[in-house]
C-alpha cells in the first residue's frame, strides 16, 4: 500500500504564475488535508477535503487559493498569480475515517516545495 | 482542539533514553494525546497516541499522566535519525478534524 504521494516534489513558478500542487491519498482514505510550512516555522492547517466535497477551509486564504478532491483522481491545491510569499512546504495528510476521530492517526505525504522567483 | 504546551528544545545523546515532556491541563475526557514527528526535509510522522493509558510500540513509548494533565513520549534508545521536531497534539473524538500543530520540541541527538 503506498503512502501520500505528493507531486511534484520541488516547484519552481515566477510571480503571476499558477501552481497546481497534487496529492493522492492513501488507498481507501476519504478524508485529506493540506497543512502549509513557511520556511523555519511550523506547520499550518489549510483546508479539509472529503470526496467532492470541502468540509473545513478556515485556514484557506480568502483569495487565489482553491482546492479540490474530485470523485476520481488526486486532490488538487490551486495557487493562482503566485507571489514571492508563496514560497513555502505544502503537505498533504490523509485519513481512513468517515468523521472525526481521536483514535486514528493521518499519514502525511513528503510534500511538495514551492518556490516563487 | 485544547493547548499543548512543550519545551522548545531538548538535547540528548546517541543510544540514550529521552523523555519528551508535554502539559495539557485543560484536556477533556474524550481527548486523545497524539504524537508526531517532523524529520528534516520530510513530512511529518505519526509516532504513537493514546487515551488514558500507557502505549507502547515499535517507535516509542508514551506515559499518561493518571490525572491526564501531562504526558511523556519516550525514545528508549535514541539514534541520530530520531532528529526532528516532536509534536504533542490532542485530539477530540468528536471534534475538530484537522490536526492542529504546535511548536513542538525541537530534539537535537549528540553522537
Amino acid at each position: 500500500n503506498a503512502g501520500v504521494m505528493q507531486n511534484p516534489r520541488h516547484l519552481v513558478r515566477r510571480r503571476g504564475q499558477e501552481a497546481r500542487l497534487r496529492c493522492s491519498p492513501m488507498k481507501g482514505h476519504s478524508h485529506v488535508y493540506w497543512y502549509r510550512q513557511l520556511p523555519e516555522e511550523g506547520l499550518k492547517f489549510m483546508v479539509y477535503l472529503q470526496k467532492e466535497n470541502i468540509i473545513d477551509e478556515s485556514g484557506m486564504p480568502k483569495e487565489r487559493f482553491s482546492a479540490e478532491f474530485p470523485k476520481e483522481g488526486p486532490s488538487i491545491l490551486r495557487i493562482q498569480q503566485v507571489v514571492r510569499g508563496d514560497s513555502a512546504a505544502y503537505f498533504c495528510a490523509s485519513s481512513p475515517l468517515p468523521t472525526g476521530d481521536g483514535n486514528t492517526e493521518a499519514f502525511f505525504g513528503q510534500g511538495t516545495r514551492l518556490t516563487v522567483v | 482542539d485544547a493547548k499543548t504546551t512543550q519545551p522548545n528544545s531538548m538535547e540528548s545523546n546517541e543510544e540514550e533514553p529521552v523523555h519528551l515532556p508535554c502539559n495539557h491541563s485543560t484536556i477533556s475526557g474524550t481527548d486523545y494525546i497524539h504524537w508526531y514527528r517532523q524529520l528534516p526535509s520530510q513530512g511529518p510522522e505519526y509516532v504513537i497516541h493514546g487515551l488514558t493509558s500507557n502505549v507502547n510500540n515499535r517507535m516509542a513509548s508514551l506515559a499518561i499522566a493518571e490525572d491526564r494533565k501531562s504526558s511523556t513520549l519516550i525514545l528508549h534508545r535514541a539514534t541520530l535519525r530520531d532528529a526532528a521536531v516532536y509534536y504533542c497534539i490532542l485530539r477530540d473524538i468528536q471534534g475538530a478534524q484537522k490536526l492542529v500543530f504546535g511548536q513542538g520540541t525541537r530534539l537535537t541527538i549528540n553522537p
